[in-house]
C-alpha cells in the first residue's frame, strides 16, 4: 500500500491565484512528520515546510501553509499568490517513528505545478 | 545557511565501471542518507548511516552499493559495477538528531550509465 499519495500528476494555475496540492498519507505510528519539497527543473530538492504529528497548529512558511487534517490523514500544501517561479515538481514526504535515530523519508509521486502568466 | 554539498553534479560512466559519489553533510549533523530518483519518478530511500555504520537500507541497496565516511567530513556512495538501470539522480541528505525535521538535501549528482 502507498504510504504517501499525491493524486494530482499535474496542475495548471494562473499567476497570483492560490493553489492547493493534495497529499494523503497512511501510517499507524502516532509519531510522524510530514514534509513538502519543491524540485525545480534544475533538479535540487528544496525544503518548503514541515508538520509534526503532535503539532497543534498548521505550519506556515511565508506563502506556504500546510493544511493538516489528522483524522483524514491529509497534509495539503497551500501556496498563496502563486508566482511564475513556483512552477516546479512538488513532493510530499513522511517520516515515521519517534524523535531519535536515523529516519528515512517516504515520498509521494509528486505533482507538477505550472503557473501561467 | 548551511548546505549539503555533492560532487560531481553530473557523471557519465560506462556500464560495469565503478563510481563514487561524494557528499559533504552539514558539519554538526549526525545522520546521513542517500536517496535515488530515476528520471520522472519519485525519490526512493537507499540507505541511512549513523556512527560509522549503516542504520537501515532498502531493497535497492544491494551488494553493488556501499557507503563510507572516510574522514570527518565526507560521506560517499560507491557503486561497484554500474548497470544501465543505475542511471538516476542521487541525493545525499543529513539531519542533526535524527528527528527528521531539518532534513537537508544536497543538490544531487546526476549519474548516467552508458
Amino acid at each position: 500500500a502507498q504510504k504517501i499519495t499525491q493524486t494530482q500528476p499535474g496542475m495548471f494555475v494562473q499567476e497570483k491565484e492560490a493553489v492547493t496540492l493534495d497529499c494523503t498519507y497512511d501510517t499507524s505510528d502516532p509519531s510522524y512528520g510530514l514534509f513538502w519539497y519543491k524540485q525545480p527543473s534544475s533538479g535540487e530538492m528544496i525544503f518548503l515546510i514541515y508538520q509534526g504529528s503532535y503539532d497543534q497548529q498548521n505550519a506556515t512558511e511565508g506563502r506556504y501553509s500546510l493544511n493538516f487534517q489528522k483524522a483524514r490523514k491529509s497534509a495539503n500544501l497551500v501556496i498563496s499568490a502563486s508566482q511564475l517561479g513556483d512552477s516546479a515538481m512538488y513532493f510530499c514526504a513522511m517520516r515515521e517513528g519517534g524523535m531519535e535515530g536515523a529516519q528515512k523519508l517516504v515520498f509521494g509521486q509528486g505533482t507538477r505545478l505550472t503557473i501561467n502568466p | 545557511e548551511p548546505e549539503v554539498t555533492q560532487t560531481p553534479s553530473h557523471q557519465v560512466t560506462q556500464m560495469g565501471q565503478e563510481v563514487i559519489l561524494r557528499c559533504v553533510p552539514i558539519s554538526n549533523h549526525l545522520y546521513f542518507y542517500w536517496y535515488r530518483q530515476i528520471l520522472g519518478q519519485k525519490v526512493e530511500f537507499l540507505v541511512s548511516f549513523y556512527n560509522n555504520e549503516i542504520s537501515e537500507k532498502s531493497e535497492i541497496f544491494d551488494d553493488q552499493f556501499s557507503v563510507e565516511r572516510p574522514d570527518g567530513s565526507n560521506f560517499t556512495l560507491k557503486i561497484r559495477s554500474t548497470k544501465l538501470e543505475d542511471s538516476a539522480m542521487y541525493f545525499c541528505a543529513s539531519t542533526m538528531r535524527g528527528r527528521g525535521y531539518g532534513y537537508t538535501f544536497g543538490s544531487g549528482t546526476r549519474l548516467t550509465v552508458v
